[in-house]
């Protein structure tokens, strides 16, 4: 069935390094795959998005990479700062682009 | 300008009893969904509309919640009998296109709600 998965679920760091968080999806036919923050007691928020006709994207510190034939996709965080603090989510559209899987998420810890 | 909002942010009912849960989206925008999340769990998908028409319905879990968005806009997810099994937070969110747009998808993002938070005693 449709799925998404996603690791891990907590990651503790130290201020400045960098942060991987990785998903698997099980429909190869999934083209749409955004990466959402959500702070405690805040809607979830997109921070970065990347389609399945590229395999890499960057915007400032964050980027995501796609691995179509493996179906993998990550996030990577460089200079981590205590901000960014929160529980990020990742997701794959189903059927069509209509139906959005969300993976558990994974709380991150910036320690200062 | 205006984001999603939904009311009532905060939702306590009786077991048995219905509610109704609205959303009103970014103005626009053509697509909107209906999300239910428990705590630390990522959004659960329940349905979708484009416009008016509900697309997909498959992650309702049972008869007894239904949606509708009768005028192509504000959508309301109605629970009947509620059951405490259904208390957890719904959320919508809105996207200004039902695709993915070009090669950087702009267009498609879902822009989230504050939710509701359902508790049924």
């Amino acid at each position: 069935g449709e799925n998404v998965e996603q690791h891990p679920s907590t990651l503790s760091v130290q201020e400045g390094d960098s942060a991987v968080i990785k998903c698997t999806y099980s429909d190869s036919a999934s083209n749409y795959f955004p990466w959402y923050k959500q702070e405690l007691g805040k809607r979830p928020q997109l921070i970065i998005d990347i389609r399945s006709n590229v395999g890499e994207k960057k915007d400032q510190r964050i980027a995501v990479t796609l691995n179509k034939t493996a179906k993998h996709f990550s996030l990577h965080i460089t200079e981590t700062q205590p901000e960014d603090s929160a529980v990020y989510f990742c997701a794959a559209t189903f059927t069509g682009g209509f139906k959005t899987i969300f993976g558990a998420g994974t709380r991150l810890f910036v320690k200062a | 300008g205006a984001g999603v909002s939904q009311s009532p942010r905060y939702k306590v009912t009786k077991r048995g009893q219905d509610v109704a849960l609205r959303c009103d989206p970014i103005s626009g925008h053509v697509s909107l969904y209906w999300y239910r999340q428990a705590l630390g769990q990522g959004p659960e998908f329940l349905t979708y509309f484009n416009y008016e028409a509900q697309q997909d319905k498959s992650g309702l879990p049972n008869d007894r919640f239904s949606a509708e968005r009768p005028e192509g806009s504000i959508s309301t997810l109605t629970i009947q009998r509620t059951e405490q099994r259904d208390s957890a937070m719904y959320r919508c969110a809105s996207s200004l296109a039902p695709r993915p747009i070009g090669t950087s998808g702009r267009g498609y993002e879902q822009y989230f709600g504050p939710g509701t938070r359902l508790t049924v005693t």
